[in-house]
């Protein structure tokens, strides 16, 4: 079946450091990919999708391109902050159009 | 706007008990999905409801059942309850069905079962 794979937490850098969550998905057929994020305490949000091969989403300063040639979607930010602390899951829409999400990528950002 | 609000926040029961867990979904939504998160794991898709049907069913035996009302906000009900089954329970409504509509999610109902 089809299944999302993150790279394993906690992430820790320093504020102002370059970030990168690899993500990567077997799946049949085309599927829309996502990232959601959840600060502590919250629920989910969308960060951002893509639903094509080549697309880049992005949002917030984050940003990730829907690699199908690699099954890809890492997600990046050029310089963190320390309220970007949270955690990170990468998703895809299924053939029944039901989210997949992977186990999810603590990130945490020390001032 | 009224976002997603779930209720109860938190909730403590015992093996074999059962539980209803509340979800109003977002003005104007209706779609809703629920969702069981693990401790450290991502979401995992439980049922969707659109327009008081159940239109899609993850992998989760018969005791999870579901409602939606006229209004569009919905209840899961979980009977027999298992150890297992604490986790935080998410539910998420959207304007339509199909991949493209965006979700929007409650704060969740975290779930203990001793």
């Amino acid at each position: 079946g089809d299944s999302v794979t993150q790279m394993e937490g906690p992430v820790t850098l320093s504020e102002e450091a370059f970030l990168t969550i690899n993500c990567t998905y077997t799946a049949t057929g085309y599927p829309s990919l996502f990232w959601y994020v959840q600060y502590p305490g919250e629920g989910l949000q969308l960060l951002l999708k893509a639903t094509k091969a080549d697309d880049k989403g992005s949002n917030k300063g984050f940003e990730a391109t829907y690699r199908k040639e690699t099954t890809s979607f890492h997600l990046e930010k050029g310089s963190v902050q320390v309220s970007d602390s949270a955690v990170y899951f990468c998703a895809l829409t299924d053939s029944n159009y039901q989210l997949i999400w992977g186990a999810g990528t603590k990130l945490i950002i020390k001032p | 706007e009224t976002g997603v609000t779930q209720s109860p926040t938190h909730l403590i029961k015992t093996r074999g008990q059962q539980v209803t867990l509340r979800c109003s979904s977002q003005s104007g939504h209706n779609t809703v999905s629920w969702y069981q998160q693990a401790l450290g794991q991502g979401p995992q898709f439980i049922f969707q409801y659109y327009r008081e049907e159940e239109n899609g069913r993850g992998n989760f035996p018969p005791r999870f059942s579901g409602l939606q009302f006229p209004n569009y906000s919905s209840e899961l009900n979980v009977n027999a309850l298992e150890l297992d089954d604490s986790a935080l329970y998410l539910c998420a409504s959207s304007p339509a069905q199909g991949e493209n509509s965006p979700l929007h999610f409650g704060n969740g109902t975290r779930l203990t079962v001793t």
